[in-house]
């Protein structure tokens, strides 16, 4: 069984820039989350998809960051412009749904340097 | 809101000593927990997880992990450590009901000396 795929693996932007990471889970996963993992620091949710509907956005920064799951597989997040702050390893994973089965499965990040 | 609080940012220990990390959580309702190892470069694997039955739950990699309810924690342990468990290790506490929405502790840098 193929994991989740990133990519890329690495970015390196200037500030204001824009940038976009792509996801591709595990076939069959109804459901897609995509983590901000900060360096010392436990991975965030940023947003949370069922299918290609949103459940949980609440800490996504609006205002810079976009996400589209589009016809409930791979999803693309986006962040325009980027702060020095969005320096971070940006993680996606899935599971098979989000109610009854909780294992989530982790792609290799994308390691983002905003400088 | 829940929370996962891990006390110890950094733990060294000798390869085939005992390991112990700490995990105190903070949910309202009975959590499920879990936990993960992170290699570097790597994303995060679960090890275990806890949602309900025996407070004493066997993962992969012989390690296994203890669910104290009055204590609030949910500690992980492995009676003999290898050098290729050196990683980083994060504790996580998951809602329960509806789409389960996971927290995750600030993590423990694990260092395993000869």
């Amino acid at each position: 069984e193929a994991g989740v795929a990133q990519s890329p693996r690495y970015k390196i932007i200037e500030k204001r820039q824009s940038v976009a990471f792509w996801c591709n889970p595990i076939s069959g996963h109804a459901t897609l989350y995509w983590y901000q993992q900060i360096l010392g620091q436990g991975p965030k949710l940023l947003i949370q998809f069922q299918n290609n509907g949103v459940v949980d956005d609440s800490q996504l920064p609006k205002d810079r960051f976009s996400a589209e799951r589009l016809k409930g597989v791979d999803s693309t997040l986006k962040i325009q412009p980027a702060k020095l702050e969005d320096s971070a390893v940006y993680l996606c994973a899935s599971s098979l749904d989000g109610v009854y089965d909780y294992e989530q499965y982790f792609g290799p990040g994308t390691r983002l340097t905003v400088t | 809101a829940q929370s996962v609080t891990q006390p110890d940012i950094h733990i060294t220990v000798s390869e085939g000593a005992s390991l112990e990390l700490r995990c105190n959580y903070s949910y309202g309702a009975t959590p499920y927990l879990f936990w993960y190892v992170q290699s570097p470069g790597q994303g995060l694997q679960l090890l275990l997880k806890y949602f309900s039955g025996d407070t004493l739950v066997q993962g992969i990699k012989g390690f296994e992990a203890e669910f104290k309810r009055s204590q609030s924690s949910f500690n992980l342990r492995k009676p003999s450590v290898h050098w290729s468990d050196a990683a980083e290790y994060f504790c996580a506490v998951g809602s329960s009901g509806g789409y389960q929405k996971v927290t995750f502790g600030t993590g423990t840098k694990l260092q395993v000396i000869p």
